[in-house]
């Protein structure tokens, strides 16, 4: 069974401040999805990574890919309000289409 | 683009009845739908593999008889809680893959079922 452990599970920071999450496994990955949830909703894909080492920027958000391509990270600069939600990782089982999603960091950004 | 839909987007129902949970694809064909089902502050965790025309694949340790799949077309599946009891109250996520595409997967808003 292939497990994604996500770190921390939970963050309250202020206005301004950067953070960092982090998605791990003792699997490799051919892929890796990073997404955002608001209550009552589902999930909105924010990423994918693909290449070992690769990374990608998505206005203030900063996704890295592990060079084994077991771990990522996402980076928030300058968190503010709207930030807040469960990001959540999610790594693309090969040869499947099935996903397997990690248990979520849940980060409130305070004004 | 790559809209999917849920209905209904809650529900409550009395223990020992049957609910209808309905995912849809809204500008999209998608051969390949799933169901994911999330406890509070908790993550998603897949139920199901929904293929249209044939059986659905269910994840160990979901009880088939109980989550009734049905993927009829190429833009909605239906998941059916038989007999539900306060134990299956929770959140009911379905995600749709576009036909011809890999891992590539667009999420609905979700239904939160609450069973009394």
């Amino acid at each position: 069974t292939q497990l994604l452990e996500q770190s921390p599970q939970f963050l309250s920071i202020q206005e301004g401040e950067n953070l960092t999450v982090y998605c791990n496994s003792s699997s490799v990955f051919s892929s890796l999805q990073w997404y955002r949830q608001e209550p009552g909703e589902g999930p909105v894909l924010l990423v994918t990574v693909v290449t070992g080492g690769e990374v990608k920027k998505l206005k203030r958000l900063t996704f890295q890919f592990g060079d084994a391509r077991k771990d990522s990270s996402l980076h928030i600069t300058a968190a503010q309000p709207g930030d807040t939600g469960l990001y959540l990782c999610a790594g693309v089982n090969s040869g499947y289409s099935t996903l397997t999603f990690g248990k979520g960091t849940m980060l409130l950004v305070s004004p | 683009g790559a809209v999917v839909s849920q209905h209904p987007s809650w529900v409550i129902c009395k223990s020992g009845t049957s609910v209808k949970i309905e995912c849809r694809s809204l500008d999209f064909q998608a051969t390949t739908m799933f169901w994911y089902r999330q406890f509070p502050k908790q993550s998603l965790m897949l139920m199901a593999t929904s293929n249209e025309g044939s059986k659905a694949t269910y994840e160990q340790g979901v009880e088939k008889d109980k989550f009734l799949i049905n993927h009829a077309s190429l833009t909605l599946s239906t998941l059916t809680v038989t007999s539900a009891h306060p134990e299956d109250s929770s959140f009911y996520i379905c995600s749709a893959e576009p036909s011809g595409s890999s891992y590539e997967q667009y999420f609905g808003p979700g239904t939160r079922l609450t069973v009394t």
